[in-house]
């Protein structure tokens, strides 16, 4: 499988400020990265599907002007969660798409706890 | 209605047991099967494919699908507190740009 690495691991930030948070492919090239946002004893929700070299594509109901994506190598996407609000408060995990599987094959990285105060 | 469904839980088994997990989906366009296991505080891993109808078996997992029902589960034979996660089912279609529609995971605890 592939390795995916997310920093930081937890950060915690004032209302108004903003976070970025990186997602890194260790160990080969990702096409496509997803971003997911996870709140407590709730399922995965994908926010956007992002693609290197180009704007990423959001879900129905994600504030793209809020959750800016940019995917600027084929082993690194950033999400920045822009004047963050503890509604923004969640854990936010990102997947890699595995070039080449026969199937939809993800490959998640471990993930990025978010608390706005 | 959610287009996959899946009970919360918490689910609490002795070890040894075997475990029962189940997904219910909506969308008959869903052609491939997943199952993740997520830890704590951790991404989910993934522990089983499948993309027909019928068991799949790898250890002491298997997956299955059911189709017709619109039904999949996973079991988990010989349970051990390392088993105590979330498991989330997920399913895609080929064509669906791969993204994933989850369950909601059922959280699952294995006692000594």
């Amino acid at each position: 499988g592939a390795v995916v690495s997310q920093h930081p691991s937890w950060v915690i930030c004032k209302s108004g400020t903003s976070v970025k948070i990186e997602c890194r492919s260790l160990d080969f090239q990702a096409t496509t990265m997803f971003w997911y946002r996870q709140f407590p004893k709730q399922s995965l929700m994908l926010m956007a599907t992002s693609n290197e070299g180009s704007k990423a594509t959001y879900e129905q109901g994600v504030e793209k002007d809020k959750f800016l994506i940019n995917h600027a190598s084929l082993t690194l996407s950033t999400l920045t969660v822009t004047s963050a609000h503890p509604e923004d408060s969640s854990f936010y995990i990102c997947s890699v798409d595995l070039l080449g599987s026969s199937y939809n094959e993800q490959f998640f990285g471990p993930g990025t706890r978010l608390t706005v105060l | 209605q959610k287009e996959v469904e899946q009970d919360p839980g918490p689910l609490s088994v002795p070890e040894g047991a075997i475990v029962s997990l189940n997904c219910t989906y909506s969308n008959s366009a869903f052609q491939y099967f997943m199952w993740y296991r997520q830890y704590s505080r951790k991404g989910p891993e993934l522990l089983m494919y499948t993309y027909s109808s019928g068991n799949k078996e790898d250890g002491r997992f298997t997956a299955q699908v059911d189709k017709s029902s619109k039904y999949i589960s996973l079991f988990i034979r010989d349970s051990q507190p390392s088993d105590s996660a979330t498991y989330l089912c997920a399913m895609t279609f080929r064509g669906g740009g791969n993204k994933l529609t989850f369950g909601t995971g059922t959280q699952l605890k294995v006692e000594l």
